[in-house]
């Protein structure tokens, strides 16, 4: 579990601001993927990778975006965070057609 | 895309009782079915996987069952303990095999 890190694990922002969620694994594993989890919808896909440079939308990416320019890393935007984008963010990475592993997670509050 | 249902929302059983979680899903093509433990704060944590050219798998006091003719895959969790308290994710993966999609969770209660 020590192959996959996000940080910050908690941050709070105002509506209306920037705010960039990092993700980074060890494993060198082609797929990553950003889920948000809220009550009552489990995880939801926003954005997933399969190799640097090569992104795309998953379930619920309106409001979001991603980038991914080094295999180990790949970075969240909110461009203007709202209130509704208050969650849980997890991060997960996979080889190809394995078992996603999580990283800890970081839990946004839009003020 | 794929669907993916889970049943119960929530579950409580007496220590020692089996608890069982059932999910069902849409997309034929999908062919493999994993299950993620999440503690309260934790992260999902992998803890059985099943493919689709097996019926079932078991590991210690947990099972996993595949029905492709009903799409449908069932955790078992036998013995059950305190520590078993948490909520369940099924998930199935697409068709391209990358992406999961997951059930909304089981929330388990082992009362001691």
């Amino acid at each position: 579990d020590a192959g996959i890190t996000q940080s910050p694990r908690y941050k709070i922002t105002e509506t209306g601001r920037q705010v960039t969620l990092m993700c980074h694994q060890t494993w060198s594993h082609s797929y990553m993927f950003w889920y948000r989890q809220d009550l009552g919808h489990g995880l939801r896909l926003i954005y997933y990778s399969a190799a640097a440079d090569i992104t795309d939308k998953g379930e619920v990416p309106d409001g979001y975006v991603v980038s991914r320019s080094k295999t180990e890393n790949f970075p969240l935007t909110l461009e203007s965070a709202t209130r509704s984008q208050t969650s849980v963010y997890f991060c997960a990475s996979s080889e190809i057609q394995g078992p996603q592993y999580f990283g800890p997670g970081t839990r946004l509050l839009v003020l | 895309g794929e669907n993916v249902e889970q049943h119960p929302s929530t579950l409580s059983v007496q220590e020692g009782d089996s608890a069982v979680i059932k999910c069902t899903y849409s997309d034929s093509a999908s062919n493999y079915f994993p299950w993620y433990k999440q503690e309260l704060g934790k992260r999902p944590q992998l803890i059985i996987d099943i493919r689709s050219n097996v019926g079932e798998k078991k590991d210690q006091r947990i099972a996993v069952t595949l029905n492709k003719t009903a799409k449908h895959f069932s955790l078992h969790i036998t013995e059950t303990q305190p520590e078993d308290s948490a909520v369940y994710f099924c998930a199935a993966n697409s068709n391209t095999g990358n992406q999961f999609y997951f059930g909304t969770g089981t929330s388990l209660t082992v009362i001691p």
